[in-house]
């Protein structure tokens, strides 16, 4: 079975730049998280989306940033200028809702580097 | 609000030694309780989980035990190996408030295993 799919798996870019990560949850999964993971933060919630609606997205920290669902197997986060501070690792998520029991499934990650 | 407390690592072990990584939580409500376990370059995978107190949650030799009157999920494992070497997160999962359920990490403890 697939599973969470990311894309890029690497990106290095300027800053200034847009970056669009780029996420398809595993079918039949109807909630979706975003993440960001850096040794001094941590893994921080960014946004999460149910049925393709953002739920929560007080995780985003700034205006740059912004994500999007349009359909039930297609997420993009983007960031816009991207600046060095974005640096990171970016987990996309998905899981069913049905209940608090429900696990999430990561994928692998998009390791991001803005020089 | 929801928080995962999880001791600091790196925590550093023999081969076949006994291994506890210490999780307590706060929770408004009746969270299930979760062990995430994350390899270098990949995303979090589920290890197990538990949903009501005093269920026990068990995979590939980890045990851990939802215990509601000291609010912990301890993980435990008998005799680890090298392959266990990773990064171990403790989380809970309870209402999201609008849809959804949300998921709060605890911050990670690094496992070093010595041959």
């Amino acid at each position: 079975d697939a599973g969470v799919i990311q894309s890029p798996r690497h990106e290095v870019t300027e800053m200034g730049q847009e970056v669009t990560l780029r996420c398809k949850p595993i079918s039949g999964h109807n909630s979706l998280f975003w993440y960001r993971q850096t040794m001094m933060r941590g893994l921080e919630l960014l946004i999460y989306f149910n049925n393709n609606v953002p739920i929560d997205d007080s995780g985003m920290p700034e205006d740059r940033f912004s994500a999007k669902m349009p359909n039930a197997s297609f997420s993009t986060l983007k960031i816009q200028p991207s600046e060095p501070r974005d640096s990171a690792v970016y987990f996309c998520a998905s899981s069913l809702t049905g209940g608090s029991n429900q696990p999430q499934h990561f994928g692998d990650g998009t390791r991001l580097s803005i020089l | 609000g929801n928080s995962v407390t999880q001791m600091e690592g790196p925590v550093t072990l023999s081969e076949e030694a006994f291994l506890t990584i210490n999780c307590t939580y706060t929770a408004t409500g009746y969270p299930s309780l979760f062990w995430y376990v994350q390899y270098p370059g990949e995303g979090l995978q589920l290890l197990l989980k538990a949903t009501k107190a005093d269920d026990k949650g068990s995979n590939k030799g980890f045990e851990a035990t939802y215990r509601k009157e000291t609010t912990s999920f301890h993980l435990e494992k008998g005799s680890v190996q090298v392959s266990d070497s990773a990064v171990y997160f403790c989380a809970l999962s309870d209402t999201g408030g609008t849809g959804g359920f949300k998921t709060i990490f605890g911050a990670g403890t690094r496992l070093f295993v010595k041959a």
